[in-house]
């Protein structure tokens, strides 16, 4: 079953900061983000496994909710580069065969 | 190096052809997957391959056929194909078929069935 992300757009000043969510209705293993550009390939960004650690890279971080079943994508400071569509890709399981489910995407527009 | 590339860039085909798109990556990753991605849509898994050896088919029609000849190459041999199989077919691979293990997809190749 597809994970749910919200919002499924959003439009932000340069400087400003986003949330986004995916939320699973089963149990997972792992989240997976990755970001596409439009016409381009999905960029991988981060993983997130069963244990709630949180991780980050350069303004973007992420946590994972176990109980929940949710993962947060934390876009801080958004620069122009940020533009593109967020997608959360989740596993149950890790060993089957690092089968991702993606969630409908988050289109995301920085403006100067 | 953590390029995956595919040919063509683009294809058009009618639907009693037949014709082969082609993945190849050289970073040793040992799991290999085509994804199918309608537009405005997320990637939707199709095939994986793990070892060479064919793991998982997410009850693709038989007019879609995989083939790993070796653990740098994939291939989707496309026979028969339906105007609503146009879409962008993409190729992504990682170093382990384990769901710890990042993929790293290609620039994918955009396909029109007429």
């Amino acid at each position: 079953q597809q994970p749910v992300q919200s919002p499924q757009a959003v439009i932000l000043r340069e400087g400003e900061d986003a949330v986004i969510n995916c939320s699973s209705s089963k149990a997972l293993y792992s989240v997976h983000w990755y970001r596409q550009k439009h016409g381009e390939a999905p960029v991988f960004l981060m993983i997130l496994l069963k244990g709630g650690e949180q991780k980050g890279h350069d303004k973007i971080s992420a946590s994972f909710n176990e109980k929940k079943q949710q993962s947060s994508l934390y876009l801080t400071a958004s620069q122009l580069s940020y533009s593109g569509t967020y997608f959360c890709g989740t596993a149950v399981h890790k060993a089957a065969g690092n089968k991702l489910t993606f969630g409908g995407g988050t289109r995301v527009l920085v403006k100067p | 190096d953590t390029e995956v590339t595919q040919t063509p860039k683009h294809l058009v085909m009618g639907m009693t052809n037949k014709k082969s798109l082609k993945c190849e990556q050289h970073m040793g990753h040992r799991a290999m997957y085509w994804y199918k991605q309608k537009a405005k849509k997320p990637p939707e898994l199709m095939f994986v391959y793990s070892y060479e050896k064919l793991s998982i088919n997410e009850s693709v029609p038989s007019r879609f056929s995989p083939e790993c000849p070796n653990s740098s190459l994939l291939n989707l041999h496309l026979h028969a194909l339906q105007p609503e199989d146009s879409a962008l077919y993409l190729c992504a691979s990682s170093q382990f078929g384990l769901a710890d293990y990042e993929q790293y997809f290609g620039p994918g190749t955009r396909l029109t069935v007429t």
